[in-house]
This record gives structure tokens, C-alpha cells and sequence, in this order.
């Protein structure tokens, strides 16, 4: 069975600080693909990064950075220097080799960023 | 550039009565997925349509029912509405190049709010 795992139900940090968000994932296939999303208040689903199983190397994209660890199954998702436009709704995702888009989506973690 | 539309924005039903949702995919997109996203959940996928063909079809109750038309746009059916069934319901849709997932990327709509009362 397929199944994301966000245990980080809401996170609150001052601005500027760092910030990890925890996804641990659970899948039988071998090959796979993981994602990240945000859900800002206006909730539209704003497409963050996708990784393949076969591809293990952390990726970095601005105040971004994600720690893919097969081992452990896990896709971790840091906001460096976070700032109040970060808080929103977090969600990662997984989808199979299959070819689309059916993702299993973990529950999300609500991430507030004060000033 | 152009998103994924939909339509309406907001719903308010009654129960039992029913409800029409509609998706205008990205240009030139062949694939559209529809999730729905209760209250403070997770998005559940329902269905999805690939070149106007029933793809896959997830957590989607008999009551609804959705097609994807020649033009690409997809539609979502939900009849005899339950209070369940208020929900955020995204529409998303992708260019499946070659049936390979690694050259797809999707592209969410900003979603419907369907209220039941």
C-alpha cells in the first residue's frame, strides 16, 4: 500500500528563521515519484518540485531545498531564512510508476511564519 | 500564460439537489485529474481522463459522474448532493508526452468550493 506520512500537523517559527517540513513516505514500487506542493490561504495547489525514485540528489531552488533519503524514505523540504509570504499549507505527495497523476497525498503541515 | 480554469468558483447547494463543476484545461493539455479536498484534508483523487477516455478512477462516489468533451474540457456530474460532499474540488490537467509521467508536469486550477446545505 501507498501511504505519505507528514506527522508535523502545524508548524509556527519567527520570520527568517529555518524551517524543515517532514514527509516519510511508504510504497511498494520501485520505481516512483514524490512531490511537494503549497496551498497558500487563497488555496489554489502551487506545484513546488517532483523527484523520481532513481534520482537521489538533494536539489536546491532559492530559499528551497529538498533531502530525498531512500533509506529512510523520506523527502524533506527546507525554507531557509523563512518569510511571511512562506506560511501556507504544505503538502507532499506520491505517485507511482504508472504514469499519472493519481497521487496519495500526505495531510499537510500548515506552516505560519510571523513577522 | 494560461492556466487551468474552473468553473464556478463557488457552489452553494441544497441537499439532494445536484451539481455541475467545469474544467478548461491548459491549452493543449490532454490529461485532466479531478481531486476534492474536504475541510482541513488532504486532496483525494477521484478520476481522470486522458484523451477523453476514462484514465483512472479513485475514491468517487456513484452519485458522481464526469466526462472529458472534444474539446478537452472536463466536466464533474455530482447528483442527490450529500453535506459530505462540501469540499474544495480541484481540477488539474497535463500534456502526457509519449505516456511518460517524467515528462509531465501538472498544472492545478484554483479549484470550486462546493458548500452543501
Amino acid at each position: 500500500a501507498q501511504k505519505v506520512t507528514q506527522a508535523q500537523t502545524e508548524i509556527s517559527v519567527v520570520e527568517k528563521e529555518d524551517v524543515t517540513l517532514d514527509c516519510v513516505y511508504e510504497t511498494r514500487d520501485t520505481t516512483y515519484y514524490l512531490f511537494w506542493y503549497k496551498q497558500p490561504p487563497s488555496g489554489e495547489l502551487v506545484f513546488l518540485i517532483r523527484r523520481n525514485s532513481f534520482d537521489e540528489q538533494n536539489e536546491i531552488s532559492g530559499r528551497y531545498s529538498w533531502n530525498f533519503q531512500k533509506s529512510t524514505s523520506s523527502f524533506n523540504f527546507t525554507i531557509t531564512a523563512s518569510q511571511v509570504v512562506d506560511s501556507a499549507v504544505y503538502f507532499c505527495a506520491l505517485s507511482g510508476p504508472s504514469g499519472t497523476y493519481k497521487y496519495i497525498f500526505g495531510t499537510g503541515t500548515r506552516l505560519k511564519v510571523l513577522a | 500564460a494560461a492556466g487551468v480554469i474552473q468553473s464556478p468558483r463557488h457552489l452553494i447547494k441544497e441537499k439532494r439537489e445536484t451539481a455541475t463543476l467545469k474544467c478548461y484545461p491548459i491549452p493543449r493539455h490532454d490529461t485532466v485529474y479531478w481531486y476534492q479536498q474536504g475541510p482541513g484534508q488532504d486532496p483525494q483523487f477521484l478520476i481522470s481522463f486522458y484523451e477523453k477516455m476514462q484514465s483512472d478512477k479513485g475514491s468517487i462516489p456513484d452519485r458522481f459522474s464526469a466526462q472529458q468533451f472534444s474539446d478537452y474540457h472536463s466536466e464533474l456530474n455530482m447528483s442527490s448532493l450529500e453535506l459530505g460532499d462540501s469540499a474544495l474540488y480541484f481540477c488539474a490537467s497535463s500534456l502526457r508526452t509519449g505516456g511518460d509521467i517524467r515528462n509531465e508536469k501538472l498544472f492545478f486550477g484554483s479549484g470550486t468550493q462546493l458548500s452543501v446545505l
